[in-house]
């Protein structure tokens, strides 16, 4: 089954600990591109990515980084997470030049107090 | 940059109404536009695309939506909604051969039966 994988779905920590937001896909696809979803703002892009080691930044990448170190996997990273950044957070894939094809996951539901 | 809005945040409606959702976007060249629906807990889906051709377009579930370029406008419409339609809509849009997707605020609908 074709899809994109998030873990955690929900996460509740404190401010200044670190974390990590994995993502994979298993449809071979080079584009990955993480969102972030806040009420009355839609989805702002944070990172994405057009292959293996080639990642860009978003509209909103402050305080967040990403690495692709392979196609299947897009893992975010918040290195010091702030009470801003309580927000679901959608990882999503898509063949390359095919953004009609994105394909979602479930989303993960973070908090920082 | 590009920019999309949706008019409406939030919009009620009893079962068999008409819906319109309205979506204006900035850019001025030629662009694809996107309609996806997220529905209480899941992740988003495509609803319909515009690439060229016929501005009126057919999605699943008895959507529709029309391109008026002189408008910069994509609007949704449903000629009956279903309480089953209860769901955040999202218009998105992108550079024509692009691979970034802009979102908008979306916009939540709440069908009464």
């Amino acid at each position: 089954e074709a899809q994109v994988t998030q873990n955690p779905r929900y996460l509740i920590t404190v401010t200044g600990k670190k974390l990590t937001v994995t993502c994979s896909q298993n449809m071979n696809h080079e584009y990955m591109s993480w969102y972030r979803q806040d009420p009355g703002l839609g989805l702002r892009q944070i990172y994405y990515s057009m292959n293996v080691e080639v990642t860009d930044k978003g509209d909103v990448p402050e305080g967040y980084k990403v690495s692709r170190k392979e196609k299947r996997n897009f893992p975010l990273i918040l290195e010091s997470p702030s009470p801003n950044q309580t927000s679901l957070y959608f990882c999503a894939s898509s063949p390359l030049g095919l953004p009609e094809k994105l394909f979602f996951g479930s989303g993960t539901q973070l908090s920082v107090l | 940059a590009q920019s999309v809005s949706q008019h409406n945040h939030h919009v009620i409606l009893s079962e068999a109404a008409s819906l319109e959702l309205g979506c204006n976007y900035s850019y001025g060249g030629t662009v694809n536009l996107f309609w996806y629906v997220q529905y209480p807990g899941q992740h988003l889906q495509l609803l319909l695309k515009y690439f060229s051709g016929d501005p009126l377009v057919k999605g699943i579930k008895g959507f529709e939506a029309e391109f008026i370029k002189s408008k910069f406008s994509f609007n949704l419409r449903k000629p009956s909604v279903q309480w089953s339609d209860t769901a955040e809509y999202f218009c998105a849009v992108r550079r024509e051969y692009g691979n970034k997707l802009v979102f908008g605020a979306g916009t939540i609908l709440r069908v009464k039966s």
